[in-house]
């Protein structure tokens, strides 16, 4: 059973536009989550994370948590190129192992 | 500067075959952590490890077997390779509250 479902598979933004990325838990054990993002050839690299429900800005980049509903969202704001790369949503068993259960992750594509 | 280092980076083996993967850390962390990429699976967690001697199983370890040697150093072992365990396998290591920080992966294919 899938724990983290992630949303859209792929994702085709104009240059400075939005991206928006959506994450669903089914397990109300994941009270937080982090972002990664992976650039083809490349190992995952952390983004930001949200412990809190409401939202947090990175520059760019705002993630938003709804515990209730166990969704969270990234939204890229202005995207960039450089931002096309596949996005994973994560989300820890336990807080002291660092142990993730990550999503199927998303695509994103940003066209010049 | 934090690092996690895999070899090899690509590794060609037969079905039957003995492949280790290795992994070192120089960030001092105690937690160490295998996940392999496969496409439309996300990243999956294989073993991981609270510190030396330690092993933890995660949730697809059939077929394979893993050792943390020292603090810096985890290895994961395929003894009888399969062609459904060519995948990217990444090693990752963190501390307790702390996102995982993540290799450049190893690239397997069994024939």
């Amino acid at each position: 059973q899938q724990k983290v479902q992630q949303s859209p598979e792929s994702l085709s933004v104009p240059e400075g536009g939005m991206a928006s990325l959506n994450c669903t838990s089914s397990d109300r054990n994941f009270q937080y989550f982090w972002w990664y993002r992976q650039h083809s050839g490349e190992g995952p690299k952390a983004l930001m994370s949200i412990f809190s429900d409401g939202d947090k800005k990175e520059g760019r980049f705002t993630a938003h948590l709804n515990k209730a509903s166990l969704h969270v969202s990234l939204h890229i704001r202005d995207s960039q190129p450089s931002d096309s790369a596949l996005y994973f949503c994560a989300a820890p068993h336990n807080t002291n192992t660092g142990k993730l259960t990550f999503g199927d992750g998303t695509v994103l594509t940003v066209k010049p | 500067e934090a690092a996690v280092t895999q070899s090899p980076r690509n590794k060609v083996t037969v079905t039957g075959g003995n492949v280790t993967l290795s992994c070192r850390q120089t960030n001092s962390h105690n937690y160490m952590y295998w996940y392999r990429q496969d496409t439309g699976h996300g990243l999956r967690l294989i073993h991981y490890s609270y510190g030396a001697g330690n092993l933890q199983i995660g949730d697809v370890p059939d077929g394979y077997k893993a050792t943390r040697t020292t603090q810096e150093d985890f290895f994961l072992l395929l003894e009888l390779a399969s062609p459904s365990q060519t995948s990217l396998y990444f090693c990752a290591s963190s501390d307790s509250n702390q996102a995982p920080l993540f290799g450049e992966g190893t690239r397997l294919s069994v024939l």
